[in-house]
């Protein structure tokens, strides 16, 4: 099963920062990579799909980047809003799998 | 707009068996791949199965081959996941997603709100 590692697993950081969270992959995934943002009691939401495509209706502060082994999720000025947790996830072969999440504060 | 709802979650003893349901709703449910991801309290996600869009091909996560069967009836927009032999650490909230493409793998776009099912004597 292809591994996905995520840094940091959490980070503390103020309105305004720009935050850049880090997911790698065991094996090279090509783009086939996708970040959600799951904040507590709810069901994750999709943010980027494609390692880079924003999903419908997210603000364009959030941005993705990378392919092969090595991806990003920036958030490019952190709002109060963006406090949850983030995963990426794999969806270039079974079984899927979930990055371990990186938890975000607002300072 | 796109709904999926889930059902079936509750407390149940090791070992025995529960049958979790998620309706779909507002789109054409019978052209995609469906998965199953579960959360333990406090942990991540895990992926569980996936079965595609015809129910001709179905993949599960290692921790539940051979107990968790994943099926689908298009006739009644209802995707289903048959646990049996629980375990305490299948103690998880289960969600439904849906794939967001009809062709190959992608991300999941719409996801239901999750029923929890407990695992405990």
């Amino acid at each position: 099963a292809i591994q996905l590692t995520q840094s940091p697993s959490s980070l503390s950081a103020s309105v305004g920062d720009r935050v850049t969270i880090t997911c790698r992959a065991s094996q090279g995934i090509s783009s086939a990579l996708a970040w959600y943002q799951q904040k507590p009691g709810k069901a994750p939401k999709l943010l980027i799909y494609d390692a880079s495509s924003l999903e419908s209706g997210v603000p364009s502060r959030f941005s993705g980047s990378g392919s092969g082994t090595d991806f990003t999720l920036t958030i490019s000025s952190l709002q109060p809003e963006d406090s949850a947790t983030y995963y990426c996830q794999q969806f270039k072969s079974y079984p899927l799998t979930f990055g371990g999440g990186t938890k975000v504060e607002i300072k | 707009q796109v709904q999926l709802v889930e059902s079936g979650g509750g407390v149940v003893q090791p070992g025995g068996s529960l049958r979790l349901s998620c309706a779909a709703s507002g789109f054409t449910f019978s052209s995609y791949g469906m998965h199953w991801v579960r959360q333990a309290p406090g942990k991540g996600l895990e992926w569980v199965a996936f079965i595609r869009y015809d129910g001709s091909n179905k993949y599960y996560a290692d921790s539940v081959k051979g107990r968790f069967t994943i099926s689908r009836d298009n006739s009644k927009n209802t995707l289903y996941l048959q646990m049996n032999s629980l375990r305490v650490e299948d103690t998880a909230v289960y969600y439904c997603a849906k794939y967001m493409r009809t062709t190959g793998t992608s991300g999941f776009d719409y996801w239901g709100q999750g029923t929890l099912v407990t695992v405990s004597s």
